[in-house]
C-alpha cells in the first residue's frame, strides 16, 4: 500500500511568485486535507477536499487556492507569495466512512521564500 | 487565546519514568480530540484518539475533561524512542477542520 507523496520535497521561490504543490493520496482514500507547518508551530488547517469540491477552509486569505482531480490526489497553489508563506506544506489523506479523525500525513513540501 | 493550548516544553525526563501532558481548547463545541506525535523533521502521526470515558493504550492513558476543555496524555515507563514532539489536536467532527495545538517536545534521556 503506497502511502501520501507529496512533491517537491523543498523548494525555493521568491516573493511575489506562484507556486503549486502537489499530493497523491494514500490508495483508497478520497479525501484530502492541507495544512502549513511553520517552524516550531502545530499544523494549521489550510482546506480540505472531499470528491473534488472544498469541504472546508481555515483562515488563510484566497490567494491560497487548491484543487482534487479524479483520482484523488490534490495540488495546492498560492499566488503572490509573501516571506510568511515560508513552511512545511503538508498534505494528508483519509478514507471516506471511516469517521475516526486519522490523518494520514505525508512528508511534506518545505518552502522557502526570499 | 489560541484555540489549542499546550505547554512547549521541553520536557526532558529519564527513561523509565512517568511524564504527564496537558492541553486546553477554547471551543466547548469540540468532538473530535487526539494526540499525534511528530518525531524531528517528518510528519505527524496518530498517536491516541481521545475519548469522553478515558482511554489506553499500553504505556499511554489519554483522558479528556469536557466541562474544563482539557485533555491529558500520560506515558508510563518512557522509552528513549518516546522522544518526539506530542501534538493535542481537537476538531468539531471526525477529521474535519482539526486544530493542532503547538506541540510539546519530549527528550527522554539515558
Amino acid at each position: 500500500e503506497t502511502g501520501v507523496t507529496q512533491s517537491p520535497t523543498h523548494l525555493i521561490k521568491t516573493r511575489g511568485q506562484q507556486v503549486t504543490l502537489r499530493c497523491s493520496s494514500q490508495s483508497g482514500h478520497n479525501t484530502v486535507s492541507w495544512y502549513q507547518q511553520a517552524l516550531g508551530q502545530g499544523p494549521q488547517f489550510i482546506f480540505q477536499y472531499y470528491r473534488e469540491e472544498e469541504n472546508g477552509r481555515g483562515n488563510f486569505p484566497p490567494r491560497f487556492s487548491g484543487l482534487q482531480f479524479p483520482n484523488y490526489s490534490s495540488e495546492l497553489n498560492v499566488n503572490a507569495l509573501e516571506l510568511d508563506d515560508s513552511a512545511l506544506y503538508l498534505c494528508a489523506s483519509s478514507p471516506t466512512g471511516l469517521n475516526t479523525g486519522e490523518l494520514f500525513f505525508g512528508e511534506g513540501s518545505r518552502l522557502t521564500v526570499l | 487565546r489560541k484555540e489549542v493550548e499546550q505547554d512547549p516544553g521541553p520536557f526532558n525526563v529519564p527513561e523509565g519514568a512517568t511524564v504527564a501532558f496537558n492541553c486546553t481548547y477554547s471551543n466547548s463545541a469540540s468532538q473530535s480530540f487526539f494526540w499525534y506525535r511528530q518525531d524531528c523533521r517528518k510528519e505527524p502521526k496518530l498517536l491516541m484518539s481521545v475519548y469522553s470515558s478515558g482511554n489506553e493504550d499500553g504505556r499511554f492513558t489519554a483522558q479528556l475533561n469536557r466541562a474544563s476543555q482539557y485533555i491529558s496524555l500520560l506515558i508510563r515507563d518512557s522509552k528513549l524512542s518516546d522522544s518526539a514532539t506530542y501534538l493535542c489536536v481537537v476538531g468539531p467532527k471526525g477529521n474535519e477542520k482539526l486544530t493542532f495545538g503547538t506541540g510539546t517536545r519530549l527528550t527522554i534521556i539515558p
